[in-house]
């Protein structure tokens, strides 16, 4: 059975520190890893998707990568804004198994960046 | 990638009545899919609403406790029936979004639920 794991669970930074929250899962057959930010008592928003074939996506001051073998991600982000504050959370689209929609969670991190 | 708009944003309901809440897309979608995200809980699948035929339950979830219609392929509704404070959490819905086997998810707005 996936599972996917987020450490640390919470993280607080000062504003302009750059940061890397982690994402592992238990089985590396997946079709891609997708990291999505929530804002409190909202929906997702979608920010990079990794297909299992590559090794990361970019976008603006985000990077995210992905070593399928050793069921890891880790999301980079530069620069830090106290607008980046939010709980993110990634997710691995099962290789088989289960119902299409059926990604598999982590608990998220939760982030804060002090002004 | 897709749009979707969900209503209600949020509601706090009385225990024992039924909320339904409304995903419209953009575009025309095959599958949709309704999750619920129980508070300091990571998301679940309830179950794939698919048009033209019955929803798909997820184990744990069952069609009396939450009814889904699928009237089109852009629209879609969850209803949480006969409800109690053990289901207040966020309600979302989500879309597939790229080609072929390479596609992501968009997900809506989510409704915030609280049972009183």
């Amino acid at each position: 059975k996936q599972e996917v794991t987020q450490i640390p669970a919470a993280l607080s930074v000062p504003e302009g520190e750059n940061l890397v929250l982690n994402c592992s899962f238990t089985d590396s057959a997946i079709y891609n890893l997708q990291w999505f930010r929530q804002d409190p008592g909202k929906g997702l928003t979608s920010l990079l998707l990794i297909q299992s074939s590559q090794r990361e996506q970019t976008s603006g001051r985000l990077n995210a990568s992905l070593d399928k073998s050793s069921g890891r991600s880790t999301l980079y982000i530069a620069a830090s804004q106290p607008g980046d504050s939010a709980t993110y959370l990634c997710a691995v689209r099962p290789g088989y198994g289960g119902s299409q929609g059926n990604l598999i969670f982590g608990k998220g991190t939760k982030l804060s960046v002090k002004p | 990638s897709a749009v979707i708009s969900q209503k209600p944003s949020r509601d706090i309901c009385q225990r024992g009545t039924s909320l339904t809440i409304q995903c419209q897309v953009d575009s025309q979608v095959t599958m949709m899919f309704w999750y619920r995200q129980q508070p300091g809980q990571s998301l679940t699948l309830i179950a794939t609403a698919n048009q033209g035929s019955e929803a798909t339950y997820e184990s744990g979830f069952v069609i009396d406790k939450f009814p889904i219609s699928r009237p089109n392929l852009t629209f879609s509704t969850l209803t949480v029936s006969n409800m109690s404070p053990e289901d207040s959490s966020i309600y979302l819905c989500s879309v597939p979004t790229g080609y072929g086997t390479d596609y992501g998810y968009t997900f809506g707005s989510g409704t915030r639920l609280t049972v009183v």
